[in-house]
């Protein structure tokens, strides 16, 4: 089955600094891939997706990009804030779902000011 | 423009017990999955239902089951509770082709004792 690489933190960060969280998948085919972000006590939040190779995602000023070749999705942004503390999860989706989202382990962000 | 709701929020139950969530999605969407969430296996796939009928299945055992009903709403069950069914149940919604992304409820937090 598919699977996801993701490090999983914590991962600590001053208020302004950039932000990469590497995340690298095996999948059949070419699945679409999606960021969620999770906040404490809070379920999953959609962050940002790409369904086709080279597709670039972004949201909240958060930005991923579909690298077929590489079979990675990574997660960036310019210059963080506290309120981005979070766990974020990188997820591929089969085509059809068929299995479901595979999420990787998460990747604890913490942003201190 | 309400969310996903998931009730209820928490819950303690007894080794042997079973249990029922609920799971409403959001108005019109028509897919509905569930993952099951612990610190040690994190995010992973239970089933989903599309239009009353199960769709796609993850990998557990048959004490794990749910359904829909003709307004989306589901609910899962868990049969014969063992201490390792302990976690965070959340639901997605969809409005039914995968590649949209899914909209999570909160999460309800299963202890059992």
């Amino acid at each position: 089955g598919d699977s996801v690489t993701q490090m999983e933190g914590p991962v600590t960060l001053s208020e302004e600094a950039f932000l990469t969280i590497n995340c690298t998948y095996t999948a059949t085919g070419y699945p679409s891939l999606f960021w969620y972000v999770q906040y404490p006590g809070e379920g999953l939040q959609l962050l940002l997706k790409a369904t086709k190779a080279d597709d670039k995602g972004s949201n909240k000023g958060f930005e991923a990009t579909y690298r077929k070749e590489t079979t990675s999705f990574h997660l960036e942004k310019g210059s963080v804030q506290v309120s981005d503390s979070a766990v974020y999860f990188c997820a591929p989706l089969q085509r059809g779902g068929a299995d479901g989202l595979t999420f990787g382990k998460g990747t604890h962000l913490i942003i201190q000011p | 423009k309400a969310g996903v709701t998931q009730t209820p929020r928490y819950l303690i139950k007894t080794r042997g017990q079973q249990v029922t969530l609920s799971c409403s999605p959001i108005s019109g969407h028509r897919s509905v999955s569930w993952y099951q969430q612990t610190p040690g296996q994190g995010l992973q796939f239970l089933f989903e239902y599309f239009s009353e009928t199960q769709r796609n299945k993850g990998n557990f055992p048959g004490r794990f089951s749910g359904r829909q009903f003709s307004n989306s709403r589901s609910e899962m069950n868990v049969s014969t509770l063992e201490l390792g069914d302990s976690a965070l149940y959340l639901c997605a919604s969809s409005w039914g082709q995968a590649d949209y992304g899914y909209t999570f409820g909160s999460g309800t937090r299963l202890t059992v004792v």
